[in-house]
């Protein structure tokens, strides 16, 4: 069963601007990663933060975790057009040393 | 370094017919999962594989849906008397090993049931 969810579903926001999505979970985690599908392509692994973790950098991407609220948040800064993709975070629970656990996505757009 | 090859990315198949999806994973992975797609939803697992062994098959239908991933060769997801419900994206994904590791995703195979 799917137990992440991103919320928002969707979001459309100008290019420039800073974007940030959200994951929520249910269970104990191991880590939580989150994943960019462009149209018609497979996803592509942006950045993982474990459990012991509270926040992590990539170039714009910052990601937070909390774990008392069994959420996370992924933050864009000055969005391209480039970044314009579905986004999925994906849980790894801690009874499970192979399992991910993946949310339904958020659709961002990015308006020139 | 290829990344995780998936043929075809497209697959057209008439009511009745076999799909057969084919993935080679990275170099070095010996770890392959596969996953169906409808439009606009998330992944759905279906099965994971070592070299020759069905690790978990617990998102793969019983009937008609079978996966293997032999000795030598890529990994085939097999679907037998395939229906229009089939209709989907099936992504296989790779990793060195079973720890939680990241991901590795081909770009999927796209198959339309007629």
């Amino acid at each position: 069963s799917q137990q992440g969810e991103e919320d928002p579903q969707a979001l459309s926001i100008q290019e420039g601007e800073n974007a940030t999505m959200n994951c929520s979970y249910k269970t104990s985690i191991n880590n939580l990663q989150w994943y960019r599908q462009n149209s018609g392509r497979g996803l592509v692994h942006l950045i993982l933060i474990r459990s012991n973790e509270r926040e992590k950098h990539s170039g714009r991407l910052r990601v937070t975790l909390d774990t008392s609220k069994k959420s996370s948040s992924l933050l864009i800064t000055a969005s391209r057009a480039a970044d314009t993709a579905s986004y999925f975070c994906a849980t790894s629970p801690m009874d499970s040393n192979y399992q991910l656990i993946w949310g339904a996505g958020t659709k961002l757009i990015i308006k020139p | 370094n290829a990344g995780v090859m998936q043929n075809p990315r497209h697959l057209v198949r008439r009511r009745g017919q076999e799909a057969r999806l084919r993935c080679s994973p990275m170099k070095g992975h010996s770890h392959v999962y596969w996953y169906r797609q409808l439009p606009e939803e998330g992944l759905k697992f279906m099965v994971y594989l070592q070299k020759e062994n069905i690790i978990d098959e617990s998102g793969m239908p019983k009937e008609r849906f079978s996966a293997e991933f032999p000795k030598e060769g890529p990994s085939i997801l097999r679907i037998q008397q395939v229906v229009r419900g089939d209709s989907a994206a099936y992504f296989c994904a790779s990793s060195p090993d079973g720890n939680n590791s990241p991901l590795h995703f081909g770009n999927g195979t796209r198959l339309t049931v007629t």
